[in-house]
């Protein structure tokens, strides 16, 4: 299996543009996460998905950002509009149920 | 959420040395996960162990889940074991079902 695939790997832009990050699930798994990583805070879990169905967005900043799984092999993280305080390493990681979690190589995003 | 302190934060080391790194957690768990964060950033994993010891080749882990901690024991480090080592945590109750808790993680330097 190719693993978690997150795209893109590194993303620029420039503040108040519309940001997406995509990923792509370990064929089977059915429990999806997006993760963000910063010194300040560390990892912290924004959102995840069980069968498709958003299970707890507490983590979620704030209504700027929205995630959809729209199949079993898609999810997408929305920022918009995006600002400087959003640049971070995002991460997606899947799971069959509660097992094991293997992650993607993340998105470094920077909002200039 | 369960609360996950690792420690030490810093180790720093000379290659061949041997070393352990603890993982405290605040309530039992489900799910116990030792990463390893390369200096790529990207999040490799180590062991799936909610309890018991595994091994892999000069890796090993421990949980003792009743005292809720575990333990990752490196010997023989090489350069290539230098990064940040994450244990993670899942509950597997009510709505934290399938969270992953990260702790801070401990930074580990091995010098040739």
């Amino acid at each position: 299996d190719a693993g978690v695939i997150q795209s893109p790997r590194h993303e620029v832009t420039e503040m108040g543009q519309e940001v997406t990050l995509r990923c792509k699930p370990i064929s089977g798994h059915n429990s999806l996460f997006w993760y963000r990583q910063t010194m300040m805070r560390g990892l912290e879990l924004l959102i995840y998905f069980n069968n498709n169905v958003p299970i707890d967005d507490s983590g979620m900043p704030e209504d700027r950002f929205s995630a959809k799984m729209p199949n079993a092999s898609f999810s997408t993280l929305k920022i918009q509009p995006s600002e400087p305080r959003d640049s971070a390493v995002y991460f997606c990681a899947s799971s069959r149920g509660q097992l094991e979690a293997f992650f993607g190589q993340g998105t470094r995003l920077t909002v200039v | 959420g369960i609360q996950v302190e690792q420690s030490p934060p810093d180790l720093i080391l000379q290659e061949g040395a041997n070393s352990t790194l603890r993982c405290n957690f605040s309530d039992s768990v489900n799910n116990l996960q030792w990463f390893h964060q390369n200096p790529w950033g990207q999040l490799i994993n180590l062991f799936y162990i909610p309890s018991g010891t595994k091994q892999n080749g000069r890796l090993s882990a421990t949980t003792v889940a009743t005292e809720r901690y575990s333990l990752l024991y490196i010997s023989s480090s090489q350069t290539t074991d230098s990064g940040v080592y994450f244990c993670a945590v899942e509950s597997g109750r009510g709505s934290t079902l399938g969270r992953l808790y990260f702790g801070r993680g401990t930074q580990l330097t091995v010098w040739p």
